[in-house]
């Protein structure tokens, strides 16, 4: 079974670009989440899909953020314009809807603002 | 509120010893996870706890879901320098007014092991 892809490994930009991630989830997989995580602290929760719908932003800095599942399956994350804290690796993660199922992350973006 | 706390932030301990996360909610969990990051990796899921006071072990390590099942906690015995990494613990809690589980983690324990 694939795992959860996500892409670009590494990205450096410059503060006030923009960049954008891509994430392709396990298949089958309705709930999608993006997490940003700072160095030396837990995944923080940003957005949470369920198939193609978004059930939770509340983290999501949405003057700068935004990301879309149209299908509900691909999913893209996008920060415009970027500033130097938004320096973090981000993480996809996709499970199954049941409660009991585990979360399966990618291998993650790791995003440098200079 | 909806979130889990967890500690110590950090652990170094000698290869051999053991070593104790601990993870606390004010509220009371539908069940917990924990997943393991190595470092430059991504994080793995190593267990999932749902029953009050229930106890799994995997191996060296032992988890623990408490009676009122707010608090978790995941246990090393005899820790070798493969199990260094950063252990998370992880809790569901309703996603946006619906249903749907909210995965939120802990801040994590980096472990670091002396050979």
């Amino acid at each position: 079974e694939a795992g959860v892809a996500q892409s670009p490994r590494y990205k450096i930009i410059e503060k006030r670009q923009s960049v954008a991630f891509w994430c392709n989830p396990i298949s089958g997989h309705a709930t999608l989440y993006w997490y940003q995580q700072i160095l030396g602290q837990g995944p923080k929760l940003l957005i949470q899909f369920q198939n193609n719908g978004v059930v939770d932003d509340s983290q999501l800095p949405k003057d700068r953020f935004s990301a879309e599942r149209l299908k509900g399956v691909d999913s893209t994350l996008k920060i415009q314009p970027a500033k130097l804290e938004d320096s973090a690796v981000y993480l996809c993660a996709s499970r199954e809807t049941s409660w009991v199922a585990e979360a399966f992350f990618g291998q993650g973006t790791r995003l440098t603002v200079v | 509120g909806q979130q889990v706390m967890q500690i110590p932030q950090y652990q170094h301990v000698q290869e051999g010893e053991d070593f104790t996360t601990y993870c606390n909610s004010s509220t009371t969990l539908s069940n917990i996870q924990w997943y393991k990051q190595r470092p430059g990796g991504h994080p793995v899921f190593l267990i999932q706890l749902v029953k009050s006071g229930e106890v799994k072990k995997q191996k060296r390590l032992t988890f623990q879901f408490g009676e009122a099942k707010k608090n978790s906690s995941l246990h090393i015995t005899a820790t070798q320098t493969t199990d260094v990494g950063t252990y998370f613990c992880a809790a569901l809690f309703n996603a946006g007014g619906t249903s749907y589980g909210k995965l939120t983690f802990g801040q994590g324990t980096i472990l670091t092991v002396h050979p």
